[in-house]
């Protein structure tokens, strides 16, 4: 089955600066790749999913990246705020859906005032 | 009330006990899913049904029973559960459960069940 690596489990930033994080699959018939985001005590939420005839997808400060052929891919926020601060999971899909996804560890980000 | 809602929020039950969670959801999924969220692991798929029919059992143990008796309803029956149960129980529901033809293949989750389990 797919397996799906995150890095770094934990990333601190100054506010204002950049954050990235890296996840790696291993299926190369993946083709759906989502990273979610949840927040202290709240529910998990998509902020950006990336399909695999695409290469780059952006949205506001945050753009997601995906190289098929080293098989991973990237999320990276900009200009970092506080609420940007939370615990953000990235997964990945064989079936271009919901069903099936495999996630990773997650990367807990802290925005340094 | 929208979006996918859980109940309970919090759970605290001994080993022979038997409870249930439920999940709602009012966004007129087709898909529904749980999922157990541990610390330090990635989140693990337990079940997913579509149109009310289960098609997926992740090799979880008996001692968790899925039920879902219409596409807004899903719940979690537990009997004699172990102390390692102990997580939260997120549900999901999606517009199907593949994507393409116009379905996105986002999860809505809901705020999750803490379970503890002594």
């Amino acid at each position: 089955g797919e397996n799906v690596e995150q890095h770094p489990s934990t990333l601190s930033v100054q506010e204002g600066d950049s954050a990235v994080i890296k996840c790696t699959y291993s299926d190369s018939a993946s083709n759906y790749f989502p990273w979610y985001k949840q927040e202290l005590g709240k529910r998990p939420q998509l902020i950006i999913d990336i399909r695999s005839n695409v290469g780059e997808k952006k949205d506001q400060r945050i753009a997601v990246t995906l190289n098929k052929t080293a098989k991973h891919f990237s999320l990276h926020i900009t200009e970092t705020q506080p609420e940007d601060s939370a615990v953000y999971f990235c997964a990945a899909s064989l079936g271009g859906g919901a069903d099936g996804l495999t996630f990773g560890k997650g990367t807990h980000l802290i925005i340094q005032p | 009330e929208t979006g996918v809602t859980q109940t309970p929020r919090h759970l605290v039950m001994g080993m022979t006990n038997k409870k249930s969670l439920k999940c709602e959801q009012h966004l007129g999924h087709n898909a529904m899913y749980w999922y157990k969220q541990s610390a330090k692991k990635p989140l693990e798929l337990m079940f997913v049904y579509s149109l009310e029919e289960r098609v997926e059992n992740n090799s979880v143990p008996s001692r968790f029973s899925p039920e879902c008796p219409n596409s807004s309803h899903l719940f979690l029956h537990l009997h004699t559960l172990q102390p390692e149960d102990s997580a939260l129980y997120l549900c999901a529901s999606s517009q199907d459960i593949y994507g393409g033809s116009g379905s996105t293949g986002e999860l809505f989750f809901g705020e999750g069940s803490r379970l503890t389990v002594l």
